[in-house]
């Protein structure tokens, strides 16, 4: 079965302060893998995406990783901002026809204390 | 940023009542989806749609019905709403050939049925 496993569930750390997400994944065959982050409340919104040939990308602050090898892939959040305080979510589209499937994490609930 | 718009954001109602969330994007996408999801826990796809007239279910049972008449608009409705229905609703859409999958996602609509 496809799945997207995040770790940690959690995480709380000081303004100014690195973090690294990871994201494991088993979908099978893969296209491409996404980070969005979701404020609370709020629908989530892209950060990167990860095809099959890219090692690391950047947007900002944000570096996303992936080793297609291992299924893995991390997101590292340089510099927290108090704005950073988010749900990160990976998602995962199995390659295919036009049904093409979209796997969603369970999210890593990033806390910035000031 | 996006151009998918949701109403209502907020909605409280008693239970027996028929709703109607609506979903308006902008974009031209043919694909358009709504999620379910529960504070602090993982998107669940409940409904999606290829195009006009197409409508799927999801991976999660939902007593929800959805329509597609016009490309842009994508309502869903309880027809007899209950306390279990309480959530947070998220509408989605993405391009449909040769895209890398990007969800552009509205703010979402919090029910909460009493």
């Amino acid at each position: 079965k496809n799945q997207v496993e995040q770790s940690p569930q959690s995480l709380i750390i000081l303004e100014g302060k690195n973090c690294t997400l990871q994201c494991n994944y088993t979908v099978s065959p893969f296209s491409n893998l996404r980070w969005y982050k979701q404020d609370t409340g709020r629908g989530p919104v892209s950060l990167t995406i990860m095809t099959f040939s890219e090692n690391t990308k950047s947007n900002g602050r944000y570096t996303a990783t992936l080793d297609a090898d291992t299924k893995q892939s991390s997101l590292h959040i340089t510099a927290s901002q108090l704005s950073d305080s988010a749900s990160y979510i990976c998602v995962v589209r199995e390659a295919g026809n036009r049904d093409d499937k979209i796997i969603f994490g369970k999210g890593t609930r990033l806390h910035i204390l000031p | 940023e996006a151009d998918i718009y949701q109403t209502p954001r907020y909605l409280v109602i008693g239970t027996g009542k028929k709703i109607t969330l609506e979903c308006s994007q902008t974009m031209g996408h043919d694909k358009m989806y709504w999620y379910q999801q529960d504070p602090g826990m993982e998107l669940h796809l409940i409904h999606y749609s290829y195009g006009v007239n197409s409508t799927e279910k999801g991976d999660l049972s939902s007593e929800s019905t959805v329509s597609r008449i016009r490309t842009e608009h994508f309502p869903l409705t309880l027809e007899s709403a209950r306390p279990s229905h309480t959530s947070q609703y998220l509408c989605a859409s993405s391009e449909f050939a040769g895209d890398t999958g990007e969800l552009f996602f509205g703010e979402g609509s919090r029910l909460t049925v009493l």
